[in-house]
């Protein structure tokens, strides 16, 4: 089965700052997806940004970019010029390409953003 | 453009009562559709998907039950609630075909039992 870790329960970083999420997944699928979700006090589930695992170019979402690394199965997300707006739950979510899938999702990571 | 909508978006409910939460999806045919819980400071958790009328799936053996009784309604029950049923559930759909979509979810029930 799929899995996904977040290993950072928590970060903290500063307005106008840059921050790194950290994601890896367990698959033995070579075609796949992964997605960044945010998750503010709302609680509304919002898509950050998606990666094609067959697309070596790493996505980009203006403030918000990826580092695939698909032979570590490592997924980080990082946010340049931090806002307050973006402190909220992330979480990093796979899914399998080929044939019927599901999201699974990792347990998140609160990022705080102090002014 | 596609809608989700979910309710109540608040419910206290005594253990032992019965559970009923209702999702609708407007602007789209064939949904999949999927009901997730979210447990005080952990993941998401998915409880049931379905990919058609009648066509449920369960993830987790429990003391809840979906049914989709229309293309675009997808209703999550339970006949006696227990206090570990408490939680925020989340309701979503996706496209049906094309796994690079990913979800689009509603805003959410925060259920208490007491």
């Amino acid at each position: 089965a799929q899995t996904v870790t977040q290993s950072q329960p928590e970060m903290s970083v500063q307005e106008a700052e840059t921050v790194t999420l950290s994601c890896t997944y367990d698959t033995s699928e070579s075609d796949y997806y992964l997605f960044w979700y945010k998750q503010p006090p709302s609680r509304q589930m919002i898509l950050v940004i998606r990666q094609e695992a067959y697309k070596q170019q790493n996505a980009t979402e203006n403030r918000f970019s990826v580092n695939f690394q698909k032979a570590a199965k490592s997924f980080s997300l990082k946010i340049s010029d931090s806002q307050l707006g973006d402190a909220a739950m992330y979480f990093c979510a796979y899914r399998r390409g080929s044939g019927y899938s599901t999201l699974t999702f990792g347990k998140g990571t609160m990022l705080l953003v102090s002014p | 453009s596609q809608t989700i909508h979910q309710w109540p978006a608040t419910l206290v409910q005594p253990v032992g009562s019965p559970l009923s939460l209702e999702c609708t999806v407007e602007g789209t045919s064939n949904p999949n559709l999927y009901w997730y819980r979210q447990a005080a400071g952990r993941g998401l958790q998915l409880l049931f998907y379905s990919v058609g009328i009648g066509q449920i799936s369960s993830e987790v053996p429990q003391n809840l039950s979906a049914s989709r009784p229309q293309d675009r309604q997808f209703i999550l029950s339970s006949k006696k609630l227990l206090l570990s049923d408490s939680g925020f559930y989340l309701c979503a759909w996706s496209v049906a075909t094309g796994a690079s979509y990913g979800y689009t979810f509603g805003s959410g029930t925060r259920l208490t039992v007491v």
